[in-house]
């Protein structure tokens, strides 16, 4: 069956502009997750939802949002964009929840300039 | 109390040797420890996990070992080989609602031949 994918892969924005991250799940699969990895910090929890529902939110401040579709898709955004921000985003669904194995996307890389 | 500490940072092991990277926890609410291996340019994929009712799990060449009391699991990597290269994560989370996952900050592995 087909992963997870999410697009684009590659991003380049300027600072000060938005941008929108879409991440489409394993089919069936209903929790949807994104995460920010960068060197210095990590794989870093961004948010989770459940059937179009918020469940879980990192500590990331409010310029990064997302939501979830009645087809399980999901889309981030994050908003006036700051040179801190360039990282790889990843997305990762599971049946139920990252406790019961998420797989992830091959993510989207931005890069802010 | 959410932190995950993971070491070490980097690893060098000859073919057919053992891989051992280790983690450590401060939440005793965590339930559940998985561990994801990461390819360059792929999102992390899950290699096993285990939950606290058990001390050891293998699964192939791969094994974690859980110490409850010291609040710290391992995963061994036996018989390694170059094609185990990859940046290895560790991770917690608790099993009882939408519980994010907390990483480790990652150990990349590099098996020579």
């Amino acid at each position: 069956k087909a992963g997870v994918t999410q697009t684009p892969r590659y991003l380049i924005k300027t600072r000060g502009q938005q941008v929108t991250l879409s991440c489409s799940p394993i089919s069936g699969h209903r929790s949807v997750s994104w995460y920010q990895q960068t060197p210095g910090q990590g794989l870093q929890f961004l948010f989770e939802y459940f059937s179009e529902t918020q469940r879980n939110k990192g500590n990331f401040p409010g310029r990064f949002s997302g939501r979830q579709f009645s087809n399980s898709r999901s889309e981030m955004n994050v908003s006036t964009l700051e040179l801190g921000d360039s990282a790889l985003y990843l997305c990762a669904s599971s049946l139920w929840g990252g406790n019961y194995g998420y797989t992830f996307g091959s993510g989207t890389r931005l890069t802010v300039v | 109390q959410q932190q995950v500490k993971q070491s070490p940072q980097s690893l060098i092991v000859q073919k057919g040797g053992i891989s051992i990277i280790n983690c450590a926890y401060e939440n005793t609410a965590f339930d559940y420890f998985p561990w994801y291996q990461q390819f360059p340019g792929k999102g992390p994929a899950l290699l096993i996990a285990i939950r606290p009712d058990v001390s050891e799990k293998k699964e192939g060449r791969f094994t974690i070992s859980f110490n409850k009391s010291a609040k710290q699991f391992s995963l061994h990597i036996m018989d390694s080989q170059p094609g185990d290269s990859a940046t290895y994560f560790c991770a917690a989370s608790r099993e009882q609602g939408a519980q994010k996952l907390v990483f480790g900050q990652g150990t990349r592995l590099t098996i020579n031949p």
